[in-house]
């Protein structure tokens, strides 16, 4: 069954440095986004990403935050300062549709901000 | 603005009993339901979903949710519970309008499921 990947599982940091988390949606989905978890809290919507342009971003995808979709397969997350509040889980997802469709997670990658 | 709430933080049931965990949503146009799970150090799984159509999905592992518009409410529901049925799972909305945020999903909080033997 076809599956979203993602890397690293986990990334230790320290505060001010760039992290690049990685992503390979599932092969025909058009569809991508990353969502975050911070440890004991609701799952939170970033930013969608279709036909190599942002279509939506939440308040929390400020200016540190920027995605990539740089060959036909990875979707990559940057922080480029990282700050001891971006620790969290960091989710990739894709969908074949926007709006109707479910959407597929990756297992996510730990972000942790020393 | 669109929410989602899942008034139960953790919900305990005896196996071979049926459960239920409960959602509301608020959205402005017509609302478009999901249910996830999530088990330990594990990315989100999709159970089942409400487009249109049936107020009674049916999703995976034996999982059912009903759709009820007049009391915004989508809860999940499974006639007998298994102890493999123990996850965390959250509810999401997605506002089917036009009005902007038709792309994200607005998760709940989750709902901790205890199965216990």
């Amino acid at each position: 069954e076809p599956e979203v990947t993602q890397t690293p599982s986990h990334q230790v940091t320290q505060m001010g440095q760039e992290v690049i988390l990685r992503c390979v949606p599932i092969s025909n989905h058009l569809y991508f986004y990353w969502y975050r978890q911070i440890l004991g809290q609701k799952v939170e919507f970033l930013v969608s990403f279709y036909n190599n342009e942002i279509s939506e971003k939440s308040e929390i995808f400020d200016d540190q935050f920027s995605v990539e979709r740089p060959d036909g397969s990875n979707f990559t997350l940057k922080i480029r300062s990282t700050k001891l509040e971006d620790s969290a889980m960091y989710f990739c997802a894709s969908s074949e549709i926007p709006n109707t469709g479910e959407l597929f997670f990756g297992e996510g990658s730990r972000l942790t901000v020393l | 603005a669109q929410s989602v709430a899942q008034p139960e933080d953790q919900v305990n049931v005896a196996e071979g009993n049926p459960l239920t965990v409960k959602c509301t949503y608020s959205v402005s146009g017509n609302p478009y339901l999901f249910w996830y799970v999530q088990y330990p150090n594990r990315g989100l799984q999709f159970l089942l979903k409400y487009i249109t159509g049936d107020n009674l999905v049916k999703g995976s592992y034996g999982f059912e949710a009903e759709f009820n518009k007049s009391q915004t409410s989508f809860h999940l529901k499974k006639p007998s519970a298994l102890v493999s049925d123990s996850a965390l799972y959250f509810c999401a909305v997605r506002d089917g309008g036009f009005s902007g945020g038709y792309n994200k999903l607005i998760f709940g909080a989750g709902t901790r499921l205890a199965v216990h033997p």
